[in-house]
């Protein structure tokens, strides 16, 4: 299957900034999730948005999802060192067998 | 939410040789997912392992390249057998969740990272 885009690649900040990171797909879906990846280790679920739903928030994270344009975004506030790590988006369309992953935005918070 | 302990978390390896890769769960699944990250790359899922029966594979994958085990709903294992230095990458290990948790999202193991001279 295809994947999703994700822009930007990378991104850098300074502690304390926002980060906005930019999703796309391409089929239907039925939710869209977001994933962390630190370094060389698994993926942890962050936040998952359900088709009929435009806006959720979890903590410092606030999650947009506009099926018209086929698109996500995923906004930190108040980012912190600590949250340097890889971003993926995870489009669904039933099981999580069918889950289709982003390319990834490398977001690194400067100190 | 699943607990998974995966093994090695990394080794490096000669061209040739085949790695067992090691999943458990901390709970009975009835999937479990075996997924290839190539440097610098997002994820894409290789097999789905079921117990009792054999694994499913996704388009470009194969049993004879990345024969799969699950003996029972906790535990599972993915070959990646005779190495050439294309199958650098992380392999990862993953499950949507146990009991009555959600099946929509994944829960992922700490991966292991294969190098192959």
């Amino acid at each position: 299957s295809q994947q999703g885009e994700e822009d930007p690649q990378a991104l850098s900040i300074q502690e304390g900034e926002n980060a906005t990171m930019n999703c796309s797909y391409k089929t239907s879906i039925n939710n869209l999730q977001w994933y962390r990846q630190n370094s060389g280790r698994g993926l942890v679920h962050l936040i998952l948005i359900r088709s009929n739903e435009r806006e959720k928030h979890s903590g410092r994270l606030r999650v947009t999802l506009d099926t018209s344009k086929k698109s996500s975004s995923l906004l930190i506030t108040a980012s912190r060192a600590a949250d340097t790590a890889s971003y993926f988006c995870a489009s669904g369309s039933g099981s999580a067998r069918q889950l289709t992953f982003g390319s990834g935005t490398q977001l690194t918070v400067l100190p | 939410s699943a607990v998974i302990s995966q093994k090695p978390s990394r080794d490096i390896c000669q061209r040739g040789t085949s790695l067992t890769i090691q999943c458990q769960v901390d709970s009975q699944v009835t999937m479990m997912f075996w997924y290839r990250q190539q440097p610098g790359q997002s994820l894409t899922l290789i097999a789905t392992a079921n117990q009792g029966s054999e694994a499913t594979y996704e388009s470009g994958f194969v049993i004879d390249k990345f024969p799969i085990s699950r003996p029972n709903l906790t535990f599972s294992t993915l070959t990646v057998s005779n190495m050439s230095p294309e199958d650098s990458s992380i392999y990862l290990c993953s499950v949507d969740g146990a009991g009555g948790a959600s099946n929509e999202k994944l829960f992922f193991g700490s991966g292991t990272q294969l190098s192959v001279l």
